[in-house]
């Protein structure tokens, strides 16, 4: 594609409900990132993709925080028994190989969580 | 603790002068790069300078790097208030296969006309 997709653009959800996020990331883009971003806040690191296995996972801000990647492509971010402080826009880049000469990173339009 | 991290957090200027913005990170790194971010939704990449270069223009931006102090600084010359919105930091580590790309929390810029 084009660009870096995620879906849904806004996810509203009861407290309690598990959701998925989904990333479709640039055709040929090795490296996947998934961020949090609390409103007025900075971008927090979730997980790390390289490929479809994730080499640092250490953001995940819990165990009911889970990601994987299949095919070297898409991405889903599940996030079970939501509370309300897991409401925050939740941002998905790709990037060429790191360590290669150009590994800017191209970051979708987000999928806004709202837990109720 | 967080790799990158900007000052100020804030920044209001009146179009037509300049705006700098710092950013300090504690390991090495492969890169550097600089992010605009508009209504908190995606990111927009500005620019990337590698460990090894110093400087780098493109049009009104101007970055430097000093790998000793472990800081770099975004200078946006004659601004704009088309330029008001969030810039971020953000750093490729070296070193093992552990390439994650960390953010800094960011200044926010508002350019008043």
């Amino acid at each position: 594609g084009a660009g870096v997709s995620q879906s849904p653009s806004n996810k509203v959800t009861e407290k309690g409900k598990d959701v998925e996020l989904r990333c479709d990331p640039i055709s040929g883009h090795t490296a996947l990132y998934w961020y949090r971003q609390r409103l007025g806040q900075g971008l927090e690191f979730l997980i790390y993709f390289q490929g479809n296995s994730a080499p640092d996972k250490s953001g995940l801000p819990s165990d009911r925080f889970s990601a994987e990647r299949t095919g070297e492509s898409v991405s889903t971010l599940t996030i079970q028994r939501t509370q309300q402080e897991d409401s925050a826009v939740y941002l998905c880049a790709s990037s060429l190989t790191p360590g290669a000469l150009n590994t800017e990173a191209f970051f979708g339009q987000g999928t806004r969580l709202t837990v109720v | 603790s967080q790799q990158g991290e900007e000052d100020p957090q804030a920044l209001s200027i009146q179009e037509g002068e300049n705006a700098t913005m710092n950013c300090s990170y504690k390991t090495s790194i492969n890169n550097l790069q600089w992010y605009r971010q508009n209504s908190g939704r995606g990111l927009v990449h500005l620019i990337l300078i590698r460990s090894n270069e110093r400087e780098k223009h493109s049009g009104r931006l101007r970055v430097t790097l000093d790998t000793s102090k472990k800081s770099s600084s975004l200078l946006i010359t004659a601004s704009r208030a088309a330029d008001t919105a969030s810039y971020f930091c953000a750093t490729e580590k070296s070193g093992g296969s552990n390439y994650k790309l960390t953010f800094g929390k960011g200044t926010l810029l508002t350019v008043n006309p």
